[in-house]
């Protein structure tokens, strides 16, 4: 069965300070996307990662992956307020029978303090 | 707007009645997920549509549950017989069809409280 795990599963930073959310996983897969979450709301998607050595930067924001470590991390730069929200990520696979899932983490819930 | 929508957004319901979700995907996307989530937890999935066929159901799908995607367009989801454990946030998700490594788009859910 595919575990994916995410630490810290809880992050209380300052603004403007810098810091990861690692997501590992135990099945061999190129494909990980990450998911902000803000309370009471669905999931926005944020970065698909397709490939090793994918690396994908939005804003503050800066994902990558490692298909050989099956680690996915998550980099915060100069963190804001804004950024505050729970972070998942999710492992994408496929049986045999042609069904796509996704496997998510238990999520990393961030708060952005003045 | 062009998203992933559900109905109802919320829904309370006593203990053992029968209740019904609505998803309405993308427009042109063939797959559909439901997932389900939990306070605190991340989605967990329950099903998945490639059109009309409903290729993988979750063994968290018990028999109480049951899902259609009549046509290959919207789907629904009923939960009979509810239970207080059912209380949690049912998520829809839709993708196109372009093999793997296609982001999922997710609706807004449907929250349900089992009294």
């Amino acid at each position: 069965e595919l575990k994916v795990e995410q630490n810290p599963l809880f992050l209380s930073m300052q603004e403007g300070k810098n810091y990861t959310i690692y997501c590992n996983y135990s099945t061999t897969s190129d494909r990980l996307y990450w998911y902000r979450q803000d309370p009471g709301k669905s999931l926005e998607s944020l970065f698909v990662l397709l490939s090793n050595g994918a690396v994908k930067q939005e804003g503050r924001l800066m994902a990558s992956l490692d298909t050989k470590a099956r680690l996915s991390t998550l980099h915060i730069t100069a963190a804001v307020h804004d950024l505050s929200a729970t972070y998942f990520c999710a492992v994408d696979t496929v049986s045999g029978a042609g069904s796509y899932q996704l496997t998510f983490g238990k999520g990393t819930k961030l708060s952005v303090i003045p | 707007d062009t998203g992933v929508s559900q109905n109802p957004r919320h829904k309370i319901t006593k203990r053992g009645q029968n209740v019904t979700f609505r998803c309405d995907p993308i427009s042109e996307h063939n797959r559909l997920y439901w997932y389900r989530q939990t306070l605190g937890q991340g989605p967990e999935f329950l099903t998945y549509f490639q059109n009309e066929a409903q290729l993988e159901k979750s063994r968290l799908l018990s028999d109480r549950f049951s899902a259609e995607r009549p046509k290959g367009s919207f789907s629904t989801l009923e939960i009979q017989r509810t239970e207080q454990g059912d209380s949690a946030m049912y998520l829809c998700a839709s993708s196109p069809h372009r093999g793997r490594g296609t982001e999922a788009f997710f609706g807004q859910g449907t929250r349900l409280t089992v009294v």
